[in-house]
């Protein structure tokens, strides 16, 4: 299993432009997530997902979205990137219920320039 | 709204003991967990506390007291591969939300 992949690992923007943050996870988990890391800070959960075509806000979703077509893939769409969204981005899954492991993926460091 | 707070940095030797405090204020939640995070890596889970008590993984223990609003993390033989960012999360509604994280430096 490859677990949790997230691409790109590195991406910089201009202010202004959009993309997608890829995540994909072969563990056939039901809830999936989007967290974003600043510097020398905790991780906030922008927005989640308990299954396919459900996905509800985070802590910080202003600026993102998301949708879950698929279990295995949970895309972060920012819409038109700004300073304030650079940030390490870790998309994250687990099963539903049980002891509440979520498995990270190894994160995306972005820059907005 | 939910809050965490943890000491900023913990430092101890190889082969200490140190406890990792996490207090919290929530109006409910199913449990608290623990993440590790190493330098430029993703958080790795450590343990989570539905009940209560005292969970024990290896070297590693959990503690929870929902009455008192606290938690702990005790790492015991500490090796310097320890030396991470320790988390605690509370777990609520489908949602974890993270504690702003402890620095662990473990030196020779």
């Amino acid at each position: 299993n490859a677990g949790v992949t997230q691409t790109p690992k590195f991406q910089v923007l201009k202010t202004g432009q959009s993309m997608t943050l890829q995540c994909a996870q072969d563990m056939n988990h039901e809830y999936m997530s989007w967290y974003r890391q600043d510097p020398g800070m905790g991780l906030r959960l922008i927005h989640y997902s308990v299954g396919a075509g459900i996905t509800d806000q985070g802590e910080v979703p202003n600026g993102y979205n998301v949708s879950r077509s698929t279990t295995e893939d949970f895309p972060l769409r920012l819409l038109s990137a700004a300073p304030s969204q650079t940030s390490v981005y870790f998309c994250a899954s687990k099963t539903s219920g049980g002891a509440n492991e979520q498995f990270f993926g190894p994160g995306t460091r972005l820059t907005v320039l | 709204g939910q809050s965490l707070e943890q000491p900023s940095e913990v430092t101890a030797v190889e082969g200490a003991i140190v406890q990792i405090n996490c207090t919290y204020q929530t109006s409910g939640f199913y449990g608290l967990s623990w993440y590790q995070q190493h330098d430029g890596g993703a958080p790795t889970f450590l343990s989570y506390n539905a009940l209560d008590g005292l969970e024990e993984t290896g070297r590693f223990s959990s503690f929870l007291s929902r009455s008192d609003s606290y938690g702990y993390l005790l790492l015991q033989e500490l090796q310097m591969k320890d030396s991470a960012s320790y988390f605690c999360a509370l777990y609520n509604t489908d949602k974890l939300i993270f504690g702003t994280g402890t620095r662990l430096q473990v030196f020779p």
